[in-house]
């Protein structure tokens, strides 16, 4: 399977530990993007990357959060001290060129105890 | 901040019946794409709009962007049980972030047989 891929699937943990997330994309895509979703709501914009630049980051993304594509080929997101409020899925995406559809990994559900 | 509204947020039909969701924004939109999101599932590209008023067809969806760029609507012509899930427009506004697709809440489908 050549798709968006996302490791771990699911993630419990308690609050106040750091987890890391990564995002491998499909290989010849320059962008990749991290989302946030909660139950109920549509993906919430975190961060996007071309290439290993990484060239915003929503003002959701609190100091605890960063996230890094040292190659620009797969990604890493992590959270510092997490919290309840932290718990949701975390998609990963990876498109073409700025334009292009969207390809999105399975995602990591995250739960904070 | 930028805000994309899509309603209904739920819609229940009967198998054969139509379905329309419509997506609004109260800014000029540079391109709208929508997504489908099966229960338990990631969200996956159908369409991307870019012109004003145009409007294409896949089998039994048609996809419609307004005039002014504001608003896009998804609607399904006799539904069927495997279009079951939650349909998101995701808008890019125009001058805006180049990465920074905004989501709506969706609208979740569930089709009665």
């Amino acid at each position: 399977d050549t798709g968006v891929s996302q490791d771990p699937r699911h993630k419990i943990t308690k609050r106040g530990q750091n987890v890391t997330f990564r995002c491998d994309p499909i290989s010849e895509h320059n962008r990749l993007y991290w989302y946030r979703q909660t139950l109920g709501q549509g993906p919430e914009f975190l961060t996007y990357f071309q290439n290993e630049a990484q060239l915003e980051k929503s003002r959701l993304l609190s100091d605890r959060f960063s996230a890094e594509r040292p190659k620009g080929s797969f990604s890493t997101l992590e959270i510092q001290r997490t919290e309840q409020g932290d718990s949701a899925m975390y998609l990963c995406a990876s498109s073409l060129g700025e334009f292009n559809e969207q390809f999105f990994g399975p995602g990591t559900r995250l739960t904070v105890l | 901040g930028q805000q994309v509204m899509q309603i209904p947020q739920y819609q229940h039909v009967q198998e054969g019946e139509d379905f329309t969701t419509y997506c609004n924004s109260s800014t000029t939109l540079s391109n709208i794409q929508w997504y489908k999101q099966r229960p338990g599932g990631h969200p996956v590209f159908l369409i991307q709009l870019v012109k004003s008023g145009e409007v294409k067809k896949q089998k039994r969806l048609t996809f419609q962007f307004g005039e002014a760029k504001k608003n896009s609507s998804l609607h399904i012509t006799a539904t069927q049980t495997t279009d079951v899930g939650t349909y998101f427009c995701a808008a890019r506004p125009y001058g805006g972030s180049q990465g920074n697709l905004i989501f709506g809440k969706g609208t979740k489908l569930s089709v009665k047989p």
